[in-house]
């Protein structure tokens, strides 16, 4: 099973800067890689699949890179909607699918 | 658009089983491009995969669930479903259904999902 492991835990930013989330695979997953955002109550909304490729209806703040075991997410120019948890998952192997253990971005 | 939506009892007793159900709306759920699955999020915590299915009924489970864990399909009905035996207080969680995207082109993540039902095990 591949260990998915995101940094840090909490990300305290302020509105309007820039915010970068980490996501370390225990293995490579080549470019399988998606990010999900989750708000408290609702369900996770993918953002990015394939490592960087932005789903639909996903603004071009949100931007992702790297493949193989390492990948960033980032927020370019933070707004107040985007404060949420951040999830990356891999399905380069499976099963299972894993995810990690997100990232609670907060409002600083 | 695309719609999931899951149904089934919000309380269910240790050493029960579990059901849920999963209904798609919009679109055909034979759709040759598509797994369905099931994740779960206990409260608190981050996201556990469950398992998956094709509309054939060619499913896949995660290993740490699979002696449990029954997904089945029924086309006629544009739903499939989930069962998880012999339930214990751990398997307290928000119960997700979700669409698999199209193994093309890198974009076979989850793309659709349903609200989320929260199933708690307790006597």
């Amino acid at each position: 099973e591949i260990v998915m492991t995101q940094s840090p835990a909490t990300l305290s930013v302020s509105p309007g800067e820039r915010a970068t989330l980490s996501c370390r695979a225990s293995q490579s997953v080549s470019s399988n890689l998606a990010w999900y955002q989750q708000k408290p109550g609702q369900a996770p909304r993918l953002l990015i699949y394939g490592a960087s490729t932005r789903a639909t209806g996903i603004p071009a703040r949100f931007s992702g890179s790297g493949s193989g075991t390492e990948f960033t997410l980032t927020i370019s120019s933070l707004q107040s909607e985007d404060f949420a948890v951040y999830y990356c998952q891999q399905y380069n192997n499976w099963p299972p699918y894993t995810f990690g253990q997100g990232t609670n971005l907060e409002i600083k | 658009q695309l719609q999931l939506q899951e149904s089934g009892p919000g309380l269910v007793k240790p050493s029960e089983t579990l059901s849920l159900t999963c209904t798609v709306s919009g679109g055909s759920i034979s759709s040759s491009s598509y797994y369905w699955g099931w994740i779960r999020q206990p409260p608190g915590k981050g996201l556990e995969w469950i398992g998956s299915i094709y509309y054939s009924g060619n499913t896949y489970y995660n290993p740490s669930l699979k002696s449990r864990v029954t997904i089945s399909v029924d086309t006629s009905k544009n739903q499939f479903s989930l069962k998880l035996s012999s339930v214990t207080a751990t398997d307290t969680a928000v119960y997700y259904c979700a669409r698999r995207g199209p193994a093309v082109m890198l974009r076979d993540a989850f793309d659709i999902w349903g609200q989320g039902t929260m199933v708690t095990v307790s006597s």
